[in-house]
């Protein structure tokens, strides 16, 4: 079945550091979203990639989306400690028919930032 | 505009004993509906997701069942609780393939 792996699963920057997490598919997807959780909240959807090679700004935030459309990566430039929380990615493959699809979540990269 | 609620929003309950969480979409008709396990606060695992009344389709064969009642109402459910459900069960939606919006979540103790 699909997989998306995700690293690393943790990461600790100083504030105004950089950082970066990295989204692997196993198979070719439809799309690709970002979500991101704060501690103790829920998973909020951050940004979805759909075009091969597709590059996405929200101010910090970059993502991407590799051109096979098997991989993705979001990065963050110069943290801040509003940036805690863990990303995670989730891959959209469809199978077939209307509504057949499935949406396979990474487990999360957990970003602590230093202030 | 859309919102989701689930309650509990925490429960502690002893092993053996029965479980229900419930989770009710408004502002939408018809979406998709979703039952997600939080382990350890790390990975998504999900549970069960739902196109339709009635409709549930299974990941994860456990001691958990969930039901459609209605076309905005997702039921999670247990008749006999284990030590290893203890976690944070969140619920989602989604209109077809779209985007998934999460509710705030129930943190269950299993004691």
């Amino acid at each position: 079945g699909q997989q998306v792996m995700q690293i690393p699963q943790y990461q600790h920057v100083q504030e105004g550091e950089d950082f970066t997490t990295y989204c692997n598919s196993s198979t070719t997807l439809s799309n690709i979203q970002w979500y991101k959780q704060r501690p103790g909240g829920h998973p909020v959807f951050l940004i979805q990639l759909v075009k091969s090679g597709e590059v996405k700004k929200q101010k910090r935030l970059t993502f991407q989306f590799g051109e096979a459309k098997k991989n993705s990566s979001l990065h963050i430039t110069a943290t801040q400690t509003t940036d805690v929380g863990t990303y995670f990615c989730a891959g959209y493959q469809e199978l077939g028919g209307g509504s057949n699809y499935k949406l396979t979540f990474g487990k999360g990269t957990l970003l602590t930032v230093n202030p | 505009s859309q919102t989701i609620h689930q309650w509990p929003a925490t429960l502690v309950q002893p092993v053996g004993s029965p479980l229900s969480l419930e989770c009710t979409v408004e502002g939408t008709s018809n979406p998709n509906l979703y039952w997600y396990r939080q382990a350890a606060g790390r990975g998504l695992q999900l549970l069960f997701y739902s196109v339709g009344i009635g409709q549930i389709s299974s990941e994860v064969p456990q001691n958990l069942s969930a039901s459609r009642p209605q076309d905005r109402q997702f039921i999670l459910s247990s008749k006999k609780l284990l030590l290893s459900d203890s976690g944070f069960y969140l619920c989602a939606w989604s209109a077809g393939s779209d985007t998934q919006y999460f509710g705030p979540g129930t943190r269950l103790t299993v004691l």
